[in-house]
């Protein structure tokens, strides 16, 4: 069974921009939680999806967006670019996100803003 | 509030040695789940375990152990006889139950901050 895929893995952009990650659960896992790492603050929960609806979102501003399609496959999208958004951002899956479930990580996409 | 503290920020051991990752955590819920992470410097995070609040039994897994104290709040890792492969950093992670139960089925992991194991050859 193939594990969660991430694209792109590496992405360089300038304060400003935008920048939309995109995440492919394992399949028939229906949850997608993103996740963003920092040396700073560690790894920090963004939000999760199910069924395309977003029902968990952590305390980032509403820069911070995503979106979760009939497929399960997820994006999520940062918009108007700080140098501090520069981050690994990782993708998680599970059947149905329920707090006892294993979450799958992806490899994760590498964000520099410059 | 859900906490999870990995002291040991990092590590440093020659192979063969026994080596032991502390985590702490902090919950006011009775249900919970713990969870071990490895991320390698490709980054993707390795499942390597999940432990229920109700399972005290230790568990072993080749080289790997661990111990968990629901007395002390502590769930630690121990690797026996390391090997260089074992270099990484190790992530402890806690999962509510009462998170999930606000917002059903909505899972959320809080991680500690990480314990960078490097073993020397």
């Amino acid at each position: 069974k193939a594990g969660v895929t991430q694209t792109p893995r590496y992405l360089i952009k300038t304060r400003g921009q935008q920048v939309t990650l995109s995440c492919s659960p394992i399949s028939g896992h229906r949850s997608v939680s993103w996740y963003q790492q920092t040396p700073g603050q560690g790894l920090q929960f963004l939000f999760e999806y199910f069924s395309e609806t977003q029902r968990n979102k952590g305390n980032f501003p509403g820069r911070f967006s995503g979106r979760q399609f009939s497929n399960s496959r997820s994006e999520m999208n940062v918009s108007t670019l700080e140098l501090g958004d520069s981050a690994l951002y990782l993708c998680a899956s599970s059947w149905a996100g329920g707090y006892q479930e294993t979450q799958y990580f992806g490899p994760g996409t590498r964000l520099l803003v410059l | 509030a859900q906490k999870v503290t990995q002291a040991q920020t990092e590590i440093s051991v020659v192979e063969k040695e026994d080596v032991t990752l502390d985590c702490v955590y902090e919950t006011r819920d009775t249900t919970y789940y713990l969870f071990w992470y490895k991320q390698p410097p490709s980054g993707e995070l390795v499942f390597l375990i999940r432990r229920n609040s109700f399972d005290e039994q230790n568990e072993i897994s080749g080289r790997y152990s661990w111990n968990f104290q629901k007395s002390t709040s502590s769930f630690n890792f121990t690797i026996t006889a390391s090997q260089v492969v074992d270099s990484a950093v190790y992530f402890c992670a806690l999962s509510e139950a009462l998170a999930g139960r606000r917002i059903q089925g909505a899972q959320k992991l809080v991680f500690g901050q990480g314990t960078r194991l490097t073993i020397n050859p």
